[in-house]
């Protein structure tokens, strides 16, 4: 099955920074890449997706790539904000059911103001 | 739309006892998947239902279980707890689209 790996677990970056966050995925028929934010006591959200067809994606300071031949993905946050302190969580699966989404374990980042 | 909703919010529970778990999805969506999120193991998958049949199963025990109603709504059942089972369960709700909707989750305790 699929498995997925995350790093950092945890970033600490200066307000207005740029954060990146990287994540590996094994199997090679995945094509449904989705990034989700958890805040403290709050429902993880869906902040940012992409499928195996694109391979950058941006929504404003967000915005995510894709490497299908390495098998990762990653986060870019661009002038980072103390409100995006949060937790981010990756994940990958084959579209459409076929796959369960499958997590990494996450990564704590902490703007400092 | 409203959100994805669950009930309870909070439950304790003794070891040994069971438990059941509710999800409303968004009007609309006809899948359900739910996962366990625990501080040490994230978030992990413990089953998904769609059109009231189980389409994906995660590594759990058999104490795990679930159904989906016709209405979309579904519950989780957890038999002979264990202190172990303590976590923050998640249900998520998709399709036709892939993008799942968390809910707030349900926070178990067993004491």
């Amino acid at each position: 099955g699929e498995n997925v790996e995350q790093h950092p677990s945890t970033l600490s970056v200066q307000e207005g920074d740029s954060a990146v966050i990287k994540c590996t995925y094994s199997d090679s028929a995945s094509n449904y890449f989705p990034w989700y934010k958890q805040e403290l006591g709050k429902r993880p959200q869906l902040i940012i997706d992409i499928r195996s067809n694109v391979g950058e994606k941006k929504d404003q300071r967000i915005a995510v790539t894709l490497n299908k031949t390495a098998k990762h993905f990653s986060l870019h946050i661009t002038e980072t904000q103390p409100e995006d302190s949060a937790v981010y969580f990756c994940a990958a699966s084959r579209s459409s059911g076929n796959t369960p989404l499958v997590f990494g374990k996450g990564t704590r980042l902490s703007v400092i103001a | 739309k409203a959100g994805v909703t669950q009930t309870p919010r909070y439950l304790i529970k003794t070891r040994g006892q069971q438990v059941t778990l509710s999800c409303s999805p968004i009007s609309g969506h006809r899948s359900v998947s739910w996962y366990q999120q625990t501080p040490g193991q994230g978030l992990q998958f413990l089953f998904e239902y769609f059109s009231e049949t189980q389409r994906n199963k995660g590594n759990f025990p058999g104490r795990f279980s679930g159904r989906q109603f016709s209405n979309s709504r579904s519950e989780m059942n957890v038999s002979t707890l264990e202190l172990g089972d303590s976590a923050l369960y998640l249900c998520a709700s998709s399709y036709p689209s892939d993008e799942q909707y968390f809910g707030p989750g349900t926070r178990l305790t067993v004491t």
